[in-house]
Parts: structure tokens; C-alpha cells; sequence
């Protein structure tokens, strides 16, 4: 049982360039979204999604894409990157009756 | 999601008990309160969660007064290890809920 998994550890991309973050969790869980925290700050949240499908928008949702195709996988796609995007991203998972949620190791992004 | 309010930075002593009050005056009947903690360079780990009174356990204990506008997370005998960032969460429709997360109270246990 590996919980949540995300790829790639660490990305440098240059302004303009795309990218997809990958997320996936073995936990059977509905309920799964994608953070960003910035330097000292809380998280904010990207996109989540309460089953294969169905996705929404959280607070930060400009500049990112989702979907969710299989239970199993919730990736972030980055259309067009910007300095701005400079962050650690998280994704999480939890099933939809409760708040227990299940965070994965990050993925650290710099974008020049 | 009812907004909540949690000091932004305290120090302790090793050893000795730690007690973070989150404020959450708009609480409605349904919300359920749960606690995370962050350490440096990882995501958010649940801790505690709960809707009255007191709930224990092995980590911290939960404590919430009968009219549920504050809480208070109890972390007895704290180490070093538990220098990390806390942050409390309000809200009840665990189904569709955005969980949102402010910016926390970050712990400091001094040696």
C-alpha cells in the first residue's frame, strides 16, 4: 500500500512551457485535489475532484488543468508555465466521509 | 467553510504541554473540527478530528466547549519532533467539501 504517489520529485521548466505534475493513490478514495504552498505560506487549492469524471475548482484554478479518468489518478497539467507557478504542489486523497486526508511528498517547481 | 483564526507562532519548552486555540465563531451545527500538522518539506498530516466535548488519541487530544465557537488541541509532553505547522479546519459536507487551509500556528519546541 504505497498511499499517494507524486512524479516527479523535482522540475525546472522555463516560462511558456507545459507540463503534466502526476498524482495517484491505491487507497480506493473518491475524494482526491491538488494543493500549491508557497515559501511560509498555507496551502491553497488548485482543482479537486469527488469521482472519476467530476472535477471543480478550488481557490487558485487559472493557468492549471485537470481530469479524472480512473479513480486511481488525478494529474495536473500545467498549460503554459509562469515564474508565478514557482511552488511546491501537493495532492491528496480521502474518502468523501471524512476529513482524513492523505497528502503525498510534493512535487517542488521552479519555473525561470 | 467557516473561517478560523489560530495564532500565527508559539514556543514551548520540551516537556511540557502545548495548547492551540483556533477560533471558529461561525461554526454551523453539521461542521466538524480537524487539526493537521505540517513538518518542513512534507505534506499535511491528519492529527485529530472532532464535533463536541473531547476526543483523545495517541497523538493529541481535541478539546471543544459546549457552544463549539473555539477549539483547542492539546499536545502533552511535546519533543522536538514537534516543531511543525498546525492548522485547523471547519466544515461538514465531507462529500463536495473544499478543504481549505489558512496559514496555521507554527509550534517551536526550544531544547
Amino acid at each position: 500500500n504505497a498511499g499517494v504517489t507524486q512524479t516527479p520529485k523535482f522540475q525546472v521548466l522555463k516560462t511558456g512551457q507545459s507540463m503534466t505534475l502526476q498524482c495517484a493513490q491505491d487507497m480506493n478514495h473518491e475524494y482526491m485535489s491538488w494543493y500549491r504552498q508557497d515559501p511560509g505560506m498555507g496551502l491553497r487549492l488548485i482543482h479537486y475532484s469527488v469521482g472519476a469524471g467530476i472535477t471543480d475548482q478550488g481557490e487558485v484554478p487559472n493557468g492549471y488543468n485537470v481530469s479524472r479518468s480512473t479513480t486511481e489518478d488525478f494529474p495536473l497539467r500545467l498549460l503554459s508555465a509562469a515564474p508565478s507557478q514557482t511552488s511546491v504542489y501537493f495532492c491528496a486523497s480521502r474518502p468523501l466521509d471524512s476529513y482524513e486526508q492523505y497528502f503525498g511528498p510534493g512535487t517542488r517547481l521552479t519555473v525561470t | 467553510l467557516a473561517k478560523t483564526t489560530q495564532p500565527i507562532s508559539m514556543d514551548s519548552y520540551e516537556g511540557q504541554e502545548v495548547n492551540i486555540t483556533c477560533s471558529h465563531n461561525n461554526i454551523a451545527t453539521n461542521d466538524y473540527i480537524t487539526w493537521y500538522q505540517q513538518f518542513p518539506s512534507q505534506g499535511p498530516r491528519f492529527i485529530i478530528q472532532g464535533y463536541k466535548t473531547k476526543v483523545t488519541n495517541e497523538v493529541a487530544s481535541l478539546f471543544i466547549p459546549a457552544d463549539r465557537k473555539s477549539s483547542t488541541l492539546s499536545l502533552p509532553r511535546v519533543s522536538l519532533s514537534d516543531t511543525a505547522v498546525y492548522y485547523c479546519l471547519v466544515g461538514s459536507n465531507f462529500g463536495n467539501e473544499k478543504l481549505t487551509f489558512g496559514t496555521g500556528t507554527r509550534l517551536t519546541i526550544i531544547p
